[in-house]
């Protein structure tokens, strides 16, 4: 077991909706970083979070957004959808990751 | 220019074969390296971690060139349960960077009986 959980496992949304994927790790991971993985490519970094303030951005439009709670959870929260965010999206706490959840625009 | 190149393979192996993957890296500011392993529709997992002196593990054998920036993963006697898709990541280190992973495209090893 990593320590990371997320939700849900898939999502199928529709173009010009959004989304929020969670994250879950284990007391004293206070860095968490998201990642979008398209078929076929390795995962990119989307931001990292470090005791809740967004710390290190990848190369992500502003509607890819998020957030740190104090329990360690996270959110990762995208408006807008397009049907190019269809992917992978990992969560990742001290080198490891959570299962991904796969996300499906149509 | 990517920041982690990796050869993408397929690579088609024997069982019991060698086989080395190679990865280059262009930020030369990179302080740690690693080898990931992710099977189909799964999440990345550590393999190894890569330092300047080389390190094995088990079968597994990494070996780290900070000056040619170039880093290969040496796997011995391939087994079936080694086909996956490596994965080369580099990181920039320090405490704000610990989870900002650059990897590459990954290269996939197919272990044919």
């Amino acid at each position: 077991e990593t320590g990371v959980t997320q939700s849900p496992t898939h999502l199928i949304k529709t173009r010009g909706q959004q989304v929020t994927l969670r994250c879950s790790s284990q007391s004293g991971h206070n860095t968490v970083s998201w990642y979008q993985q398209a078929l076929g490519q390795g995962p990119q970094f989307i931001f990292q979070y470090y005791r809740e303030e967004e710390n290190g951005r990848g190369n992500f439009p502003p509607r890819f957004s998020g957030l740190q709670f104090p329990n360690y959870s996270s959110e990762l929260n995208v408006n807008a959808l397009e049907l190019d965010d269809s992917a992978l999206y990992l969560c990742a706490s001290s080198g490891f990751f959570g299962q991904g959840t796969r996300l499906t625009v149509v | 220019r990517k920041e982690v190149e990796q050869d993408p393979g397929p690579f088609n192996v024997p069982e019991g074969a060698t086989v080395a993957f190679n990865c280059t890296y262009s930020n030369s500011a990179s302080q740690s390296f690693f080898w990931y392993r992710q099977d189909c529709r799964k999440e990345p997992k550590l393999l190894m971690s890569v330092y300047s002196s080389g390190n094995e593990d088990g079968r597994f054998t990494a070996q780290l060139n900070r000056a040619s920036q170039y880093i290969s993963l040496l796997i011995r006697d391939s087994k079936l349960s080694d086909s996956a898709t490596y994965l080369c990541v580099v990181n920039l280190g320090g405490a704000y960077n610990f989870n900002k992973f650059y990897f590459g495209s990954g290269t996939k090893l197919n272990v044919k009986p």
